[in-house]
């Protein structure tokens, strides 16, 4: 079956200018994660979902970034007046979420963001 | 603090050579443990995964790791690498129950295989 797709694969923005990244999830899975992977750190998590709801925004840098997911499917995390610091791979992972025991998150291909 | 530690930041084998890469965490509780790999081009792949039950698991490719409790530990195995294996390599855990779903990783592990 599909895997998770992300969209835009790149993006390049102008630093102030607000960017949208998109997630299609695989079919079914009920939860979604947001990470970023910056140049020399690991990945750092960013926002949890479960359904339509985020129980873990823990992640979120600042109150520049938001997320939302709709009919329990696509997510959308949106930069609001980007700044050079935030050029990353931003990836998008989805797990079936039933039981966090053996939840395993599988992964898409990532947006790499960058900011001029 | 939660963390992952992953000792070896850049690896050089030859074809045939046997591989161990460390992984040690910090975390509180029961973990479940991961090792994703990411082919070059191409985005991160689940290698195995330790939940629960045998401490050594079984992965694709060849692949095993074993859990040390006492350790706090998850290091790679793979008795004999090929060119293909040429990759990064992520150590990451989580907690094993309630909503603690967001994975913890390691900084990876870039593994070179020369032929």
């Amino acid at each position: 079956g599909a895997g998770v797709s992300q969209s835009p694969s790149n993006k390049v923005t102008e630093k102030g200018k607000d960017v949208e990244l998109r997630c299609d999830p695989i079919s079914g899975h009920t939860a979604l994660y947001w990470y970023r992977q910056s140049l020399g750190q690991g990945l750092e998590f960013l926002i949890y979902f479960q359904g339509n709801s985020a129980p873990d925004k823990s992640g979120l840098p600042s109150d520049r970034f938001s997320a939302e997911r709709t009919g329990g499917s696509v997510s959308t995390l949106t930069i609001q007046r980007t700044q050079q610091e935030d050029s990353a791979v931003y990836l998008c992972a989805s797990s079936p979420g039933l039981l966090a025991v053996t939840d395993t998150q599988y992964f898409g291909p990532g947006t790499r963001l960058t900011v001029l | 603090a939660q963390s992952v530690s992953q000792h070896n930041h850049h690896v050089i084998l030859s074809e045939a050579a046997s591989l161990e890469l460390g992984c040690n965490y910090s975390y509180g509780g029961t973990v479940n443990l991961f090792w994703y790999v990411q082919y070059p081009g191409q985005h991160l792949q689940l290698l195995l995964k330790y939940f629960s039950g045998d401490p050594l698991v079984k992965g694709i490719k060849g692949f095993e790791a074993e859990f040390i409790k006492s350790k706090f530990s998850f290091n790679l195995r793979k008795p004999s690498v090929q060119w293909s294996d040429t990759a990064e390599y992520f150590c990451a855990v989580n907690g094993y129950a309630g909503n603690n779903r967001k994975l913890i990783w390691g900084l990876g592990t870039s593994l070179a295989v020369n032929p």
